[in-house]
């Protein structure tokens, strides 16, 4: 299976911060990396698929990057409603995994 | 628009069973390759099963493989996950949700849940 590893676990940032989460994985997955973001008791939000495409209706400031084995997710000029937990997941092989995730909260 | 709305959760026993379903609206369901995903209390997110548009392929995570069984009626736009020997760990709200364009096995979308407790 392919483990996928985010850091950090939590953050804390101010409204129009430059946030980067980093998401690495146990092995080589290509670039079939994807971003989701969730807010407390709701569902989990498409945000980045294919490591860099920004999936429709999701603002630009959101940005994916990398191969292989490491990726980033940066918010840039983070808004009052980007505080949520992200969580990477590859789609590289099964069982298809996820991140731990990243708690990001207001400083 | 996309909605998947899942239903069936509740309580149910050790080696109890339910049976969650997916009723899918916004697209042609038969075109999309399907997936659950679960969320146990305060935890991170699990892929559980996924399933091909036309129910040929279907695939598990270890950890159901064996106890749970997802299938599809294209005619009746339904998916559904059959849950079988129930364990406490299965404690989760469950999540349906549509596979990408082309298979790409990312989620592009997802209904609200439905909340899965295992208990005695």
């Amino acid at each position: 299976d392919i483990q996928m590893t985010q850091s950090p676990s939590s953050l804390s940032a101010s409204e129009g911060d430059r946030v980067t989460i980093t998401c690495r994985a146990s092995q080589s997955i290509s670039d079939y990396l994807n971003w989701y973001q969730q807010k407390p008791g709701k569902a989990p939000n498409l945000l980045i698929y294919a490591a860099s495409r920004l999936q429709s209706g999701v603002p630009s400031r959101f940005s994916g990057s990398g191969s292989a084995t490491d990726f980033t997710l940066t918010i840039t000029g983070l808004q009052p409603e980007d505080f949520a937990t992200y969580y990477c997941q590859q789609s590289y092989s099964t069982p298809l995994t996820f991140g731990g995730g990243t708690k990001v909260e207001i400083k | 628009q996309v909605q998947l709305v899942e239903s069936g959760g509740g309580l149910v026993k050790p080696g109890g069973s339910l049976r969650l379903s997916c009723e899918p609206s916004g697209f042609i369901f038969s075109d999309y390759y399907m997936s659950w995903i679960r969320q146990a209390p305060g935890k991170g997110l699990e892929w559980v099963s996924y399933i091909s548009d036309s129910s040929t392929y279907t695939n598990y995570a270890d950890f159901v493989k064996g106890r749970f069984t997802i299938s599809r009626d294209n005619a009746r736009n339904s998916l559904y996950l059959q849950m079988n020997s129930l364990r406490a760990e299965d404690t989760a709200v469950y999540y349906c949700a549509r596979i990408g364009p082309n298979n790409a096995y990312y989620f592009d979308y997802w209904g609200q849940g439905t909340l899965v407790t295992v208990s005695s």
